[in-house]
């Protein structure tokens, strides 16, 4: 059964600091989903990882895949507020209308 | 561009009555997926189906039955309601047979409250 773990679960930072989010997952994959969730809103997908060695980037995000460490982190650079939203990396992709598993996600806070 | 259509946007039902959702996917994708997401947890997978017929099946109550139409839009139909099954409800598609990375775009959700 897979496992999706995330990292921090909860994240306070300041505007104009940089972090990580980490996602380590218990299972091969060749591809990873990062999506982010206003509260009570629907699922925006961000970012799909194709391959070992993948790098996204959009605005002040970035997004990388580690496939032989199960591993895929979501950078973020300069943090603003309107970032403040909940972040769910998700795999694995296992084939045709492959389902996917969310991790737990990271609820950020950006203060000023 | 065309969205993820879901319907009703709100319901409010009483313990044992039934509900139907229904999913609109975007135009042209062939699978719809169902997921169920509690408060303050991570969505969890409850369906799929490719082509009409389904093709994955995850922690759905035996409540709970859904299907595909000839139109692709699907419905999930959930009976003996519970005050447990309250959640928002997320309908995603994606085109399985073309495009890269098979992603899936959500809809906006069903919040369902059972009273």
């Amino acid at each position: 059964e897979l496992k999706v773990e995330q990292n921090p679960l909860f994240l306070s930072m300041q505007e104009g600091k940089n972090y990580t989010i980490y996602c380590n997952y218990s299972t091969t994959s060749d591809r990873l989903y990062w999506y982010r969730q206003d509260p009570g809103k629907s699922l925006e997908s961000l970012f799909v990882l194709l391959s070992n060695g993948a790098v996204k980037q959009e605005g002040r995000l970035m997004a990388s895949l580690d496939t032989k460490a199960r591993l895929s982190t979501l950078h973020i650079t300069a943090a603003v507020h309107d970032l403040s939203a909940t972040y769910f990396c998700a795999g694995p992709y296992t084939g045709t209308a492959s389902k996917l598993t969310f991790g737990t996600g990271t609820r950020l806070q950006v203060t000023l | 561009a065309a969205g993820v259509i879901q319907s009703p946007r709100h319901l409010i039902k009483e313990k044992r009555e039934t509900a139907t959702l229904k999913c609109y996917p975007i135009p042209r994708h062939d699978t719809v997926y169902w997921y169920q997401q509690g408060p303050g947890q991570d969505p969890q997978f409850l369906i799929s189906f490719y082509e009409k017929m389904q093709s994955d099946k995850g922690s759905i109550p035996d409540r709970f039955s859904a299907q595909q139409f000839s139109d692709y839009h699907s419905e999930l139909n959930m009976s003996s309601l519970e005050l447990g099954d309250s959640a928002l409800y997320f309908c995603a598609s994606s085109l399985v047979s073309g495009g890269p990375g098979n992603e899936q775009f959500f809809g906006p959700g069903t919040r369902l409250t059972v009273l």
